[in-house]
């Protein structure tokens, strides 16, 4: 049973385009949803984050849009930029902090 | 600022080796974990540490044994290496975990495992 599932599986978008990418989860529990960003060689690193009381959080290029009601919430990269092509991980968790995570999506941003 | 540190980078074993994978965080964090990622699985919870002292169980514990040395350790080991054990394995660590504020997890650059 997969509790967070992400979709597309890979996504290239064009300079300055706008990515989306979204997640879907089934556990109501979950009360704390971060996105993660994770470059070739590395390990993933917290991009933004939010919490189901609100349904927008934007720090800079970055949004995500939150439905609590249809249990998704999606990532928005604005003006994306070649230097954004990563794998993004989706992950919800509960009050013990133990973070689910999606499969992950790549994004490739062309010039 | 070195965060979570974890060695080797890079293992190679044979079937039936044991090996352990370190890990140490410097950010006197409380909670430390350890996950494997492997393609089109996203990143599995092995085992995690709430607090020093105490270790569960994640999703994928079978095959694995850890010790929380101490707040900044938390090691990882593979008593009878298998090649469905070929993976990446990340370690992470969080701050204390306050009611409906989650502290982020910083993770290690993790350690490449084949098995042969």
């Amino acid at each position: 049973q997969q509790q967070v599932k992400q979709s597309p599986q890979s996504l290239i978008v064009q300079k300055g385009g706008i990515s989306i990418i979204n997640c879907a989860y089934e556990n109501t529990a979950f009360d704390y949803f971060p996105w993660y960003q994770q470059f070739p060689g590395k390990g993933p690193a917290l991009l933004i984050a939010i919490r189901p009381d609100v349904s927008e959080k934007k720090e800079g290029r970055f949004t995500i849009s939150f439905n609590k009601s249809a249990k998704q919430f999606s990532l928005h990269i604005m003006d994306s930029q070649p230097g954004d092509s990563a794998t993004y991980f989706c992950a919800a968790s509960g009050a013990n902090s133990k973070l689910t995570f999606g499969k992950g999506i790549t994004l490739s941003v062309r010039p | 600022n070195a965060g979570v540190t974890q060695t080797p980078k890079f293992q190679v074993l044979k079937t039936g080796q044991s090996m352990t994978l370190q890990c140490a965080q410097d950010m006197n964090h409380n909670s430390m974990y350890w996950y494997r990622q492997d393609p089109g699985m996203g990143l599995r919870l092995i085992y995690y540490s709430a607090s020093e002292g105490t270790t569960d169980k994640g999703e994928v514990p079978n095959g694995y044994n850890v010790s929380r040395l101490n707040k900044r350790e938390f090691s990882l080991r593979l008593e009878s290496a298998a090649p469905s054990q070929t993976s990446v394995y990340f370690c992470a660590s969080s701050g204390q975990v306050w009611l409906y504020s989650n502290q982020p997890q910083h993770f290690g650059d993790g350690t490449r495992l084949s098995i042969l």
